[in-house]
């Protein structure tokens, strides 16, 4: 159980173009959903934290306009890559967590690479 | 916001060995710590857990100790494998911040 999906896995795209990362929770309402950053060999930084229904809480120094984050619905989020550039290319992860839970539950990841 | 420290980033031991890894948190209200190993290109796993009202929990090679007046606790891998070689993350409830890491590579 706990299964979070991400997708997709790996995108390339041209400098200026917008790109949407999805994160789906499986088998459990995710009421709570976190994005992260990674760069190679560093650890995962936090982006946003969105909780079903409200706008995401960003970190600081987070675009918020410059990464959308979306929250509908208890299965799904979504992160969105706004005009991207070259130095937006990261490892981008998220997770979840389900309302009274601790665990977190991570997806796969989604490497975005921006040309 | 809370603030996470990990060490040491890198360590490598022999197959057979012992593993620990250490980490200390700033914010006395976190109460959960998890432990995450992360394989090359994939997303983190929990692996082990512990919550602030206990002070050791063990499953099978792995175990975390936590000591909450000192604010560390610590990942413990026993009789390492080549397969446990990864990079290891801890992490505190508040925030849910990641330390830096450790990658670990047990040397066959």
């Amino acid at each position: 159980g706990a299964v979070v999906s991400q997708h997709p896995s790996r995108v390339i795209c041209k400098s200026g173009t917008s790109v949407k990362i999805e994160c789906r929770s499986l088998d459990f309402q995710a009421t709570t959903m976190f994005w992260y950053r990674q760069f190679p060999k560093q650890s995962l930084m936090l982006m946003a934290t969105s909780n079903e229904g409200s706008k995401a809480t960003y970190e600081q120094g987070v675009e918020k306009d410059k990464f959308l984050i979306n929250h509908a619905s208890l299965t799904l989020s979504t992160l969105t890559v706004t005009s991207a550039h070259p130095e937006d290319s990261s490892f981008y992860i998220c997770s979840a967590r389900y309302r009274g839970g601790e665990k977190l539950f991570f997806g796969s990841g989604t490497q975005l690479s921006v040309l | 916001g809370e603030n996470v420290e990990q060490h040491p980033s890198t360590l490598s031991v022999q197959e057979g060995d012992s593993a620990v890894i250490k980490c200390t948190y700033s914010d006395s209200a976190s109460n959960y710590f998890p432990w995450y190993k992360q394989e090359l290109g994939k997303g983190p796993q929990l692996i082990i857990d512990i919550r602030s009202n206990v002070g050791e929990k063990k499953d099978q090679r792995i175990a975390v100790t936590l000591n909450k007046t000192a604010k560390h606790f610590s990942l413990h891998i026993t009789e390492t494998q080549p397969e446990d070689s990864a990079v290891y993350f801890c992490a505190a409830s508040i925030g849910m911040r990641f330390g830096a890491g450790t990658r670990l590579t047990v040397k066959p």
